[in-house]
């Protein structure tokens, strides 16, 4: 059974070019989380989404900031107009029933 | 809102020792408490978690502790080995139904050859 997927695992974007972040769950889970660490820093939760919804999305930026899981393929983060803040790893993690998580690789995003 | 405080945020022992990290949290329906483990670079391993309903787990060199009149939790790390070094994390479901958890801000812990 793989783990988590992401990808990419880099990414360098220039300030206001958009970025897309893919998250595979693991086989048989239906719950995926999207989460955010800055440098030396913990785990900010961002978005909770199952199937074609969004759970919660309270950690979410209001702006510029989206999130998809669709019936078929990887769930999405998407960031548009990147600003230089943006820059930190994006984990996502799955779990099968909304209990246990399990993180993927990470994708570290650059921008400059 | 809900929170969950860590302590210490840094912790160095001497390779045999124990370690001991402390979490606290403020909602009273969480249910679930898991801890993470991160490796410079790498990503939050779940290395062990508890449930509401018992007081204690031990998964060899590893235990937690869960008290919650006092609304804590405790990660003990026994005979510490180099390659315990990391963040480790812990977490709290919000609510009742364990969806959702908030994680702590870590703890980096050392050890000592």
């Amino acid at each position: 059974n793989a783990g988590v997927m992401q990808n990419p695992r880099h990414l360098v974007r220039r300030r206001g070019q958009e970025a897309r972040l893919r998250c595979s769950p693991m086989k048989g889970h239906s719950h995926v989380y999207w989460y955010r660490q800055l440098p030396e820093e913990g785990l900010k939760f961002m978005v909770y989404l199952q199937k074609e919804n969004i759970i919660d999305e309270s950690g979410m930026p209001k702006e510029r900031f989206s999130a998809e899981f669709p019936k078929e393929g990887p769930s999405i983060l998407r960031i548009q107009q990147v600003v230089r803040g943006d820059s930190a790893a994006y984990f996502c993690a799955s779990s099968p029933q909304g209990n246990e998580q399990y993180f993927g690789p990470g994708t570290r995003l650059t921008v400059t | 809102g809900e929170n969950v405080e860590q302590h210490p945020s840094t912790l160095s022992v001497q390779e045999g020792d124990s370690a001991v990290i402390k979490c606290t949290y403020s909602d009273s329906a969480s249910n679930y408490f898991p801890w993470y483990k991160q490796e410079l670079g790498k990503r939050p391993q779940l290395i062990i978690d508890i449930r509401s309903n018992v007081g204690e787990k031990k998964d060899q060199r590893i235990a937690v502790t869960l008290n919650k009149t006092a609304k804590h939790f405790s990660l003990h790390i026994t005979e510490t080995q180099p390659e315990d070094s990391a963040v480790y994390f812990c977490a709290a479901s919000i609510g009742s139904s364990a969806s959702k958890i908030i994680f702590g801000s870590g703890t980096r812990l050392s050890i000592r050859p």
